[in-house]
């Protein structure tokens, strides 16, 4: 099946520790994105990467990274200097930086 | 940078009835989508939608991008509409902005 999986579906991790969340897609797709959201809120842009090996900050990068080796691959490691990293972490790709996004299922984090 | 703002933030229907969301943005955009998002977290997509109209059974979509807003009409809701409506839009700079929702609660 084509889409997008995101895994795992829930996390936990202890406060301090650095935490790896995956994104993989096999729609051939160049962009590829992650979002935060939090409870009652809209979706906020962390990083998006219009191309291999190429990535951009969103509008709250701070205590997060990405790497974009692969095409089908956008993984987000959550760091241990992001302050508040307990949330729903989305991912999302499109055909190229201006077309229509579709997005998987979704991890939530929880820092204990 | 870009505002983007839904209205009415909830919603509550009851089945049968006819609903429209609005979404108002603050600056010319090259590319707008409405999503469902589901009790499970997932987002659906509904309209890419950048201008123009478009309809997809129950549901249909204005975007007057000149103007900054776009509608998403609901025509007899049901108990399986409920959930969250967002509204995304993009610049040229590529950057996606999502408004805070709707939450729509359709009652049997």
């Amino acid at each position: 099946d084509g889409g997008i999986t995101q895994s795992p579906k829930y996390l936990f991790r202890k406060e301090g520790q650095n935490v790896t969340l995956s994104c993989e897609q096999n729609l051939n797709h160049d962009a590829m994105y992650w979002y935060r959201q939090d409870p009652g809120q809209g979706l906020r842009l962390i990083y998006y990467s219009q191309i291999v090996n190429d990535f951009q900050k969103g509008d709250i990068a701070e205590g997060y990274s990405v790497s974009r080796e692969k095409k089908e691959s956008f993984p987000l490691t959550v760091t241990s200097a992001q302050k508040n990293p307990t949330a729903f972490y989305l991912c999302a790709s499109s055909v190229s930086i201006n077309n229509e996004q579709f997005f998987g299922p979704g991890t939530r984090l929880t820092v204990l | 940078g870009i505002q983007v703002e839904q209205s009415p933030p909830d919603l509550i229907l009851q089945e049968g009835a006819n609903s429209t969301l609005r979404c108002n943005f603050s600056d010319s955009v090259n590319n707008l989508q409405w999503f469902h998002q589901n009790p499970w977290g997932q987002l659906i997509n509904l309209f890419y939608i950048p201008s123009g109209t478009k309809q997809n059974g129950r549901l249909s979509a204005t975007t007057v991008a000149t103007e900054r807003y776009s509608l998403l009409y609901i025509s007899s809701s049901q108990t399986t509409d409920s959930g969250v409506y967002f509204c995304a839009v993009k610049t040229n700079a590529g950057k996606s902005t999502f408004g805070d929702g709707t939450t729509l609660t359709v009652k049997p």
